[in-house]
């Protein structure tokens, strides 16, 4: 299997722009989880979905901040308008609902966002 | 807030040397486990501890938990250059899913 791919890897935008994050989780995986991680901050978690249902969006940081999940294989995470405090890493990741490796969680390569 | 908090937040050691990281947590847990995370890169998934469980090895690794003091340890033995890396403790509690609270990291660098 390929991992968890994330793209773009690099993002450079201007305060204001729209900003989409994509997300192909690895294949019959029921979870997926986006992250964000700063220095000061560390790693958070803003959202995480289910077989496509949101369950727990409490570290979305506004509403500024959505996603969306419309298959098994693809998620989004759009910010907009973005602000220069957005910048980071955000991390897709994705991990199994049963058997003996049920919580270990397979991150992607992470997307850097910098908004000037 | 983050759940974890690791010490130390940072460690540098010799090659061939044994590294020990923290990590303590506040509340109770189903599972701790533990991630690498090389620079610019994602997580990577090491070792999960159960919380019936107080001690478990994967090669050069040692986890030891200890829940009446909510904390973990993770021994890295006869350390080498490649382990230069962020090691991360989580922990997933009953009830929540596969959500995972990962701690603040702790910053190892391996010199030769």
């Amino acid at each position: 299997d390929a991992g968890v791919i994330q793209s773009p890897r690099h993002e450079v935008t201007e305060m204001g722009q729209e900003v989409t994050l994509r997300c192909k989780p690895i294949s019959g995986h029921d979870y997926l989880f986006w992250y964000r991680q700063t220095m000061m901050r560390g790693l958070e978690l803003l959202i995480y979905f289910n077989n496509n249902v949101p369950i727990d969006d409490s570290g979305m940081p506004e509403d500024r901040f959505s996603a969306k999940m419309p298959n098994a294989s693809f998620s989004t995470l759009k910010i907009q308008p973005s602000e220069p405090r957005d910048s980071a890493v955000y991390f897709c990741a994705s991990s199994l609902q049963s058997g003996a490796k049920k919580y270990e969680q397979y991150f992607g390569p992470g997307t850097r966002l910098t908004v000037t | 807030s983050q759940q974890g908090e690791e010490d130390p937040q940072a460690l540098s050691i010799q090659e061939g040397e044994n590294a020990t990281m923290n990590c303590s947590y506040k509340t109770s847990i189903n599972n701790l486990q533990w991630y690498r995370q090389n620079s610019g890169r994602g997580l990577v998934h090491l070792i999960l501890i159960r919380s019936n469980e107080r001690e478990k090895h994967s090669g050069r690794l040692r986890v030891t938990l200890d829940t009446s003091k909510k904390s973990s340890s993770l021994l890295i033995t006869a350390s080498r250059a490649a382990d230069t890396a962020s090691y991360f403790c989580a922990t997933d509690r009953t009830g929540g899913g596969n959500k995972l609270t990962f701690g603040t990291g702790t910053q190892l660098k391996v010199e030769l």
